[in-house]
C-alpha cells in the first residue's frame, strides 16, 4: 500500500521565478491538502483540493496556486517566488470527511 | 480560531527515562486532536489520535496521550524513552472534515545515552 508521495525532494529557485510541486494520495484517498514548513515552525495550512475544487484556504496570497486531478494527485504552484517561500512543503492525504490525514515526505524548496 | 501551543521548545531526556510533552489548545467545539513525529529532513509520521470516548488514548511506538477537557490539554507520553524517540514532536487540532488543521510549534526532543 502505497502511502503520500512527493516529487521533486528538494529545489532550488531564484527570486521572481515559478515552482510547481506534485504529490500522489495514499491509495484510496480523495482529497489532498498543502502545508508549508518554515526551519523551526509547525506547518501551516495552505489549501485543500477535492474534487478537483480548492475546498477551503488559509492565509496564503494568491501566489500560491493549486489543482487536482481526476486520479487524485495535486500539484502546488508558487509564482514570483520570495526569499520568504524557502520552507518544506508537505503533502497530506485522506478520505472527505475523514478526520485522519497522512503526511508525505515533503519538498525542500530553497529560494536564493 | 483554533489554535494550539507547545510550551516546551526543546526537551532532553536520558535514555530509559520517562517523557511527557505538553499541548494545550484553544477550540470552540470538541477537537480532534493528533500528535505526529518529524525526523530530521522527513515528513510527518501519525503517532496518535482522539476524537471522543477513553480520554487516554494508546498510539504506536508505545506512546499514549490523555486528552483532558477541563485543561484543554492533550499531553504525550511515554514511560521509558529510547534513543530513536529523538525527534520534533508536533501537536494538531482539526475539525471534522479535517480543513485548516493547526499544528504547535513543535518540541524537539534530545534523548542522552
Amino acid at each position: 500500500d502505497a502511502g503520500v508521495t512527493q516529487s521533486p525532494t528538494h529545489l532550488i529557485k531564484t527570486r521572481g521565478q515559478q515552482v510547481t510541486l506534485r504529490c500522489s494520495p495514499k491509495s484510496g484517498h480523495d482529497t489532498v491538502s498543502w502545508y508549508q514548513q518554515a526551519l523551526g515552525q509547525g506547518p501551516q495550512f495552505i489549501f485543500q483540493y477535492y474534487e478537483e475544487e480548492e475546498r477551503q484556504r488559509g492565509n496564503f496570497p494568491d501566489r500560491f496556486s493549486g489543482h487536482q486531478f481526476p486520479n487524485y494527485s495535486s500539484e502546488l504552484n508558487v509564482n514570483a517566488l520570495l526569499l520568504g517561500d524557502s520552507a518544506l512543503y508537505l503533502c497530506a492525504s485522506s478520505l472527505q470527511g475523514g478526520e485522519t490525514q497522512y503526511f508525505g515526505p515533503g519538498t525542500r524548496l530553497l529560494v536564493l | 480560531a483554533q489554535s494550539v501551543t507547545q510550551p516546551d521548545i526543546h526537551i532532553t531526556v536520558s535514555e530509559g527515562a520517562s517523557l511527557e510533552l505538553r499541548c494545550n489548545y484553544s477550540y470552540g467545539a470538541t477537537p480532534y486532536l493528533f500528535w505526529y513525529v518529524q525526523s530530521p529532513g522527513q515528513g510527518l509520521q501519525l503517532l496518535l489520535k482522539y476524537f471522543s470516548g477513553d480520554t487516554l488514548v494508546q498510539g504506536i511506538k508505545g506512546f499514549e496521550a490523555e486528552f483532558k477537557r477541563s485543561q484543554s490539554s492533550f499531553n504525550l507520553r511515554k514511560p521509558s524513552v529510547h534513543w530513536s524517540d529523538a525527534a520534533e514532536y508536533f501537536c494538531a487540532v482539526g475539525a471534522r472534515n479535517n480543513n485548516d488543521m493547526r499544528f504547535g510549534a513543535g518540541t524537539r526532543l534530545t534523548v542522552k545515552p
